[in-house]
């Protein structure tokens, strides 16, 4: 994989059920993983920056995993609530980039109550 | 913490004018500000990373004649988009870093341009 994937583009599901997307980015020379969160009309907000393979980080209801070996990282969110709509970004920083990240296209989340 | 301001929102303007979108970082020194643009339904993309001091590193394919980058202090940056035509209307987002190296990027909420 050369580019950062993200899957589904977007996601429809009701409050109080569990969700997860995915984020696939290039495994070779790879440094680290970022996962923001975007509601309209605002900016980005940072979630998590994971390095590590096998790195669990939580955050409330949101969780995300990082496989490394494989360029994948998965961000679940518990008990989706309204106010978890947004888009969620994530973007892979490459050891040779000179602190640039490359983002995917992000998944759309919409929960209705 | 870690602030970032975006000025102006939106802009709407005649083909020709050159439009300027600053990029402050309010409550942190930066030392890199990036340049993104998001055309609709796809991906950020990084137009050129700007170094406090120094020259922009542009990306592939991103004119530095036509989009114009100054990063004066630690807190400023700013995105000048010369001569501007219908082709360039776009969302345009900066960011920002501090000095430590897993920090996230920290964003403004970007500026809407729109060229007649």
């Amino acid at each position: 994989i050369l580019n950062v994937e993200q899957s589904p583009q977007s996601l429809h599901v009701q409050e109080g059920d569990s969700t997860n997307f995915t984020c696939s980015f290039p495994s070779s020379n790879f440094y680290a993983l970022h996962w923001y969160r975007w509601e309209t009309a605002k900016s980005p907000e940072a979630l998590f920056v994971m390095t590590l393979n096998g790195d669990e980080k939580k955050k409330g209801r949101i969780s995300a995993t990082l496989n490394t070996k494989e360029g994948y990282s998965y961000l679940y969110i518990k008990g989706s609530q309204p106010e978890d709509s947004a888009t969620y970004l994530c973007a892979s920083r490459r050891m040779d980039s000179s602190y640039k990240l490359i983002f995917g296209s992000g998944t759309r989340l919409l929960v209705r109550p | 913490g870690a602030v970032v301001s975006q000025h102006p929102s939106w802009v709407i303007c005649k083909s020709g004018t050159s439009v300027k979108i600053e990029c402050r970082s309010l409550d942190f020194q930066a030392t890199t500000m990036f340049w993104y643009r998001q055309f609709p339904k796809q991906s950020l993309m990084l137009m050129a990373t700007s170094n406090e001091g120094s020259k922009a590193t542009y990306e592939q394919g991103v004119e530095k004649d036509k989009f114009l980058i100054n990063h004066a202090s630690l807190t400023l940056s700013t995105l000048t988009v010369t001569s501007a035509h219908p082709e360039d209307s776009s969302f345009y987002i900066c960011s920002a870093r501090r000095r430590q190296s897993n920090q996230p990027q920290h964003f403004g909420d970007g500026t809407r341009l729109s060229i007649l």
